[in-house]
């Protein structure tokens, strides 16, 4: 079956800007994850649906940063008024439920000039 | 809480040499346990997985064992190809516990000499 897919694959914008990423997850997954990979870097959460539960926010860097899931399925990352160290790859992944193996998109590469 | 250290890169070996890549973890519960791969230019790819204590996954050749004594998960192939260049990420789980995400490592980028 088709896997996690991402859009844009890559995003140039001026500082300042907003953005918005979008994940699509696997069709029945329940859970949806968004990271921040740095150039040369480790992965960093940044926040967590499960289910209609409320989201573990616990990882977003600021309040510029939200996220929402609509109908439990696709979800938004906004990134408001970039700034350059937004600069990074934002991955989602999905998971059938909490704690199992996750699933990740190809990520979208976020350039802010 | 829970964290994962796994040994700093970069790793360089010649091809057909054994590679094992250091994995320990701290966890309250019992983790499930997990290595991921991402080649250069794509996205994390599930290499193999364990969840229980003595569990040995495995997949490409590549291996890691579940130890709990040793609080560990060391990746291991006996002979690496180019191919196998690639970042290396351990990671865990704990679906028993309120955590609601997996913990990575900082990553091991491997590169391999033809």
């Amino acid at each position: 079956g088709a896997g996690v897919s991402q859009s844009p694959s890559n995003k140039v914008t001026e500082k300042g800007k907003d953005v918005e990423l979008r994940c699509d997850p696997i069709s029945g997954h329940t859970a949806l994850y968004w990271y921040r990979q740095s150039l040369g870097q480790g992965l960093e959460f940044l926040i967590y649906f499960q289910g209609n539960s409320a989201p573990d926010k616990s990882g977003l860097p600021s309040d510029r940063f939200s996220a929402e899931r609509t109908g439990g399925s696709v979800s938004t990352l906004t990134i408001q008024r970039t700034q350059q160290e937004d600069s990074a790859v934002y991955l989602c992944a999905s998971s059938p439920n909490q704690g199992y193996e996750q699933y990740f998109g190809p990520g979208t590469r976020l350039t802010v000039t | 809480g829970n964290s994962v250290t796994q040994m700093e890169g970069p790793v360089t070996l010649s091809e057909e040499a054994f590679l094992t890549i250091n994995c320990t973890y701290t966890a309250t519960g019992y983790p499930s346990l997990f290595w991921y791969v991402q080649y250069p230019g794509e996205g994390l790819q599930l290499l193999l997985k364990a969840t229980k204590a003595d569990d040995k996954g495995s997949n490409k050749g590549f291996e890691a064992t579940y130890r709990k004594e040793t609080t560990s998960f060391h990746l291991e192939k006996g002979s690496v190809q180019v191919s196998d260049s690639a970042v290396y990420f351990c990671a865990l789980s704990d679906p028993y516990s309120s955590a609601s995400k997996i913990i990575f490592g900082s990553g091991t980028r491997l590169s391999i000499r033809p």
